[in-house]
């Protein structure tokens, strides 16, 4: 089955940039979306289709995705940005949806 | 507005069944695919099953496949989820999420989540 690898965790201090990354066999050839989680909440889309955002996500949120690693990127960080983050892709050769291991952002 | 609510969760014994809900509203349903996700305890998400916006397909994750089925009445904008042979590792936050228009799309909004758990 396919699997997507996220460091568990990244920290940052407010107003710098926090890189995530997810790791996958080839994953530049799928699209790839991300999901923000805070604690006790329902996950939120926060890129998608590599590097589309939704309305209502700041355009601090970016996305790229190439090779064996998508990245998602969030610039001058802020305390309300601390969250776990998953990587998700649909996994054409086993028809089935794949979450990353999921990473936790820390805001210093 | 886009609101998912789910229903149905609680403490059932390992072998056991539950039904879960996911009432829709906001958006015409049946133009969607929608998906259930599950979320263990301090754990990350898992994906769990998918419907096409007609009901006509369906697909699971293996650790559930055989034992849950997933459907929808498009009539009552409703998901369901039933659970049979029920397993402590299937104790979780069940999510139901809705899709886009593709099958294979991103989740564009969730619900807040139904508590399942299995245990004797």
């Amino acid at each position: 089955s396919y699997v997507l690898t996220q460091p568990p965790s990244v920290s940052v201090a407010p107003t710098k940039t926090a890189t995530i990354t997810c790791g996958g066999n080839n994953i530049g050839s799928k699209s790839v979306h991300w999901y923000q989680q805070k604690p006790g909440q329902a996950p939120v889309l926060v890129i998608y289709y590599d590097s589309d955002r939704p309305s209502g996500i700041p355009e601090r949120f970016s996305g790229s995705n190439s090779g064996n690693t998508a990245t998602l990127t969030i610039y001058r960080v802020e305390a309300g940005d601390e969250a776990d983050y998953y990587c998700q892709v649909w996994d054409s050769g086993s028809d089935h949806y794949v979450f990353g291991t999921g990473t936790k952002v820390t805001v210093l | 507005e886009v609101q998912l609510v789910e229903s149905g969760g609680g403490l059932v014994q390992p072998g056991g069944s539950l039904r879960l809900s996911c009432a829709a509203s906001g958006f015409t349903f049946s133009n969607y695919w929608m998906h259930w996700v599950r979320q263990a305890p301090g754990k990350g998400l898992v994906w769990v099953s998918r419907i096409s916006s007609d009901g006509s397909s369906t697909t699971y994750a293996d650790s559930v496949k055989g034992r849950f089925t997933i459907s929808r009445d498009n009539a009552k904008n409703t998901l369901y989820l039933q659970m049979h042979s029920l397993r402590a590792e299937d104790t979780a936050v069940y999510y139901c999420a809705k899709g886009v228009y593709d099958s294979s799309g991103p989740y564009d909004y969730w619900g807040q989540g139904t508590l399942v758990t299995v245990s004797s």
